[in-house]
């Protein structure tokens, strides 16, 4: 059983540009999340997905874009990097909308994204 | 506006003592609190939860208490151990009921020494 798996796990990129980072689980979970991390500032919500076919904005989704297109994936796209965007990025998932004890958070390894 | 803060960006503890991690919160609508552990290189990874009916959950060495008149939860691990160390999150669903989008704080690293 995989969870949640995140590829690439580093990318450097030249500011300008774009690339996709692919989100996958196995759970068969409805909800999926993208998060980034940066020193200070915790996790924050990008974008997330309440099922198949659906995308909503969380707290910072600007410069960004994501699709579900399939159950199981969750793609963040950057169009035109930008060293802003240099971070760690986290996506999740969760069976229900909910986050209560066994329904918590699902998260993957992560994506160390250098934009130079 | 940060709903969940998390004050002390680091702390240090040495093996066998209790380890103390705070978390206050602005929201009093909260209703679930969770706490969440990471490791360098590694997605956080889901450590206890509390509801806000109790004031109190113990899972092994682990307890979060909540205090809601202060809004303050609090993470104790007793006793402390090296593998413990890792940054802890605390973080709250931000609508009631329906807690689709987790808010996190920034974290608090702890550091557990020999």
């Amino acid at each position: 059983n995989a969870g949640v798996t995140q590829t690439p796990k580093f990318r450097v990129l030249k500011t300008g540009q774009s690339m996709t980072l692919l989100c996958a689980q196995d759970m068969n979970h409805e909800y999926m999340y993208w998060y980034r991390q940066d020193p200070g500032m915790g996790l924050r919500l990008i974008h997330y997905s309440v099922g198949e076919g659906t995308t909503a904005k969380g707290e910072v989704p600007d410069g960004y874009n994501v699709s579900r297109l399939k159950k199981q994936n969750f793609l963040l796209g950057l169009e035109s990097a930008a060293p802003s965007q240099t971070s760690v990025y986290f996506c999740a998932s969760s069976l229900r909308g909910t986050a209560y004890l066994s329904d918590g958070y699902t998260f993957g390894s992560g994506t160390r994204l250098t934009v130079v | 506006d940060q709903q969940v803060k998390q004050n002390s960006p680091s702390l240090s503890v040495q093996e066998g003592r209790i380890s103390i991690l705070n978390c206050d919160y602005t929201n009093s609508m909260f209703d679930y609190f969770l706490w969440y552990k990471k490791y360098p290189a590694e997605g956080p990874t889901f450590l206890i939860s509390i509801s806000s009916i109790k004031d109190k959950n113990e899972d092994g060495r682990f307890t979060v208490f909540l205090n809601k008149s202060a809004k303050h939860l609090s993470l104790h691990i007793v006793p402390s151990q090296p593998g413990d160390s890792a940054v802890y999150f605390c973080a709250a669903p931000p609508t009631p009921g329906t807690a689709s989008k987790l808010t996190f704080g920034t974290g608090t690293r702890l550091q557990v020494t020999l």
